[in-house]
């Protein structure tokens, strides 16, 4: 496709129930991002790939989260037993090459939790 | 680590009004700056980018100067138009990580 692909659009999961958020990126991109944004505010930096290689999962806010890339193009984000904190938009990103300072990331449209 | 602080919204504004979002960094060195926006329903897609002191990004009508002295990035466009309500990110590279300001919502009414 042209662009990063994120699904499921919207999720809704009852508290304690866990969920698997997929993001497809842009083909032959290097590089993937997971960013958490909560409303009202910017993104928050959660994991980051090298194809396969998870590089820095340093923003995962508990071991509740996990993400995995298993052959370098398509991730998924895994939440487990889920709380309300979790409830926020879920953003894909990818690039082509390595990251550098002066990249510019291309994002998804994000997948947007709802934990009730 | 380095950061941007960013004008707190929501804007409202009438069409052809002129637009300043503010933005001012903390960084050790002199990174990239970028602004993004997030239009309804859509991703986030990047509007411009300054790589280095004095540089000036633009696209779409708007711009952004990377001032060194006084550490900002303002933001600003002219004449708005309808289309352009949307959420505007301010934001830095913190080595392969960006860092976001909050966003400042802007809506513009007919």
């Amino acid at each position: 496709g042209a662009g990063v692909s994120q699904s499921p659009r919207y999720k809704v999961a009852k508290r304690g129930q866990d969920v698997a958020l997929r993001c497809d990126p842009i083909s032959g991109h290097v590089s993937l991002f997971w960013y958490q944004q909560a409303l009202g505010q910017g993104p928050e930096f959660l994991t980051y790939f090298q194809n396969e290689a998870q590089l820095d999962k340093s923003g995962l806010p508990s071991d509740r989260f996990f993400a995995e890339r298993p052959e370098g193009s398509v991730s998924t984000l895994k939440i487990q037993r889920t709380q309300q904190e979790d409830s926020a938009v879920y953003l894909c990103a990818s690039s082509l090459g390595l990251r550098d300072r002066g990249s510019p990331l291309h994002f998804g449209n994000g997948t947007r939790l709802t934990v009730t | 680590g380095d950061s941007v602080t960013q004008m707190e919204g929501p804007v409202t504004l009438s069409e052809e009004a002129f637009l300043t979002i503010n933005c001012t960094y903390t960084a050790t060195g002199y990174p990239s700056l970028f602004w993004y926006v997030q239009y309804p329903g859509e991703g986030l897609q990047l509007l411009l980018k300054a790589t280095k002191a004095d540089d000036k990004g633009s696209n779409k009508g708007f711009e952004a100067t990377y001032r060194k002295e006084t550490t900002s990035f303002h933001l600003e466009k002219g004449s708005v138009q309808v289309s352009d309500s949307a959420v505007y990110f301010c934001a830095l590279p913190n080595d392969y990580k960006l860092s976001f300001g909050a966003g400042t919502t802007v809506t513009v009414r007919a």
